[in-house]
């Protein structure tokens, strides 16, 4: 079983849709969680960090559920500049950083 | 724009050719990484350096070699590589893997075409 698993998608979502991510991690002992963009042939950019409370950012909220071992990343009035690569990241111990598959989302007008 | 820059942004080498590619951050970062990216594919962590130090190897092959000159540059080696070993190599800096936040900032990466 992978450390980290996505659904690689692709989402294709009209613009003003709302789309959520879903993401599991193995090692119950993970310690941090994190959802990076990556918009196509860039590098990886931070998006947010993952708390147990859960948290907003704007139109983006993440949400932490340790006792399934599963973060998501919801997504409302999507837009067009959504569209890339986001890749849930999960600190596993160490100060190590493992990146999931990706998940694709394409905002189509 | 990115903090970390990446030299070259594209190289592209035979398999017996020797070259390197180049990272540097002034942010005062502690900590820095290399990784390697095939296209569809998420990052994969080659080396981490910690002050200057090699602390993490991910078993990565010796053809590739890395070097930390300062708290500033890290460099990585090339040598007699194979074509598979075409992807995009990114490199990224954090503030202090004892105090890690989680954010890692890369550079724009060197796309890498071993022929």
């Amino acid at each position: 079983r992978k450390e980290v698993e996505q659904d690689p998608g692709p989402f294709n979502v009209p613009e003003g849709a709302t789309v959520a991510f879903n993401c599991t991690y193995s090692n119950s002992a993970s310690q941090s969680f994190f959802w990076y963009r990556q918009d196509c042939r860039k590098e990886p950019k931070l998006l947010m960090s993952v708390y147990s409370s859960g948290n907003e950012d704007g139109r983006f909220t993440a949400q932490l559920n340790r006792a399934s071992q599963y973060i998501s990343l919801l997504i409302r009035d999507s837009k067009l500049s959504d569209s890339a690569t986001y890749l849930c990241v999960v600190n596993i111990g160490l100060k190590q950083l493992t990146f999931g598959s990706g998940t694709q989302l394409t905002v189509l007008p | 724009d990115t903090e970390v820059t990446q030299t070259p942004k594209h190289l592209v080498m035979g398999m017996t050719n020797k070259k390197s590619l180049k990272c540097e951050q002034h942010m005062g970062h502690r900590a820095m990484y290399w990784y390697k990216q095939k296209a569809k594919k998420p990052p994969e962590l080659m080396f981490v350096y910690s002050y200057e130090k090699l602390s993490i190897n991910e078993s990565v092959p010796s053809r590739f070699s890395p070097e930390c000159p300062n708290s500033s540059l890290l460099n990585l080696h090339l040598h007699a590589l194979q074509p598979e070993d075409s992807a995009l190599y990114l490199c990224a800096s954090s503030q202090d893997r004892a105090r890690d936040t989680g954010e890692l900032f890369f550079g724009e990466g060197s796309r890498l075409t071993v022929l």
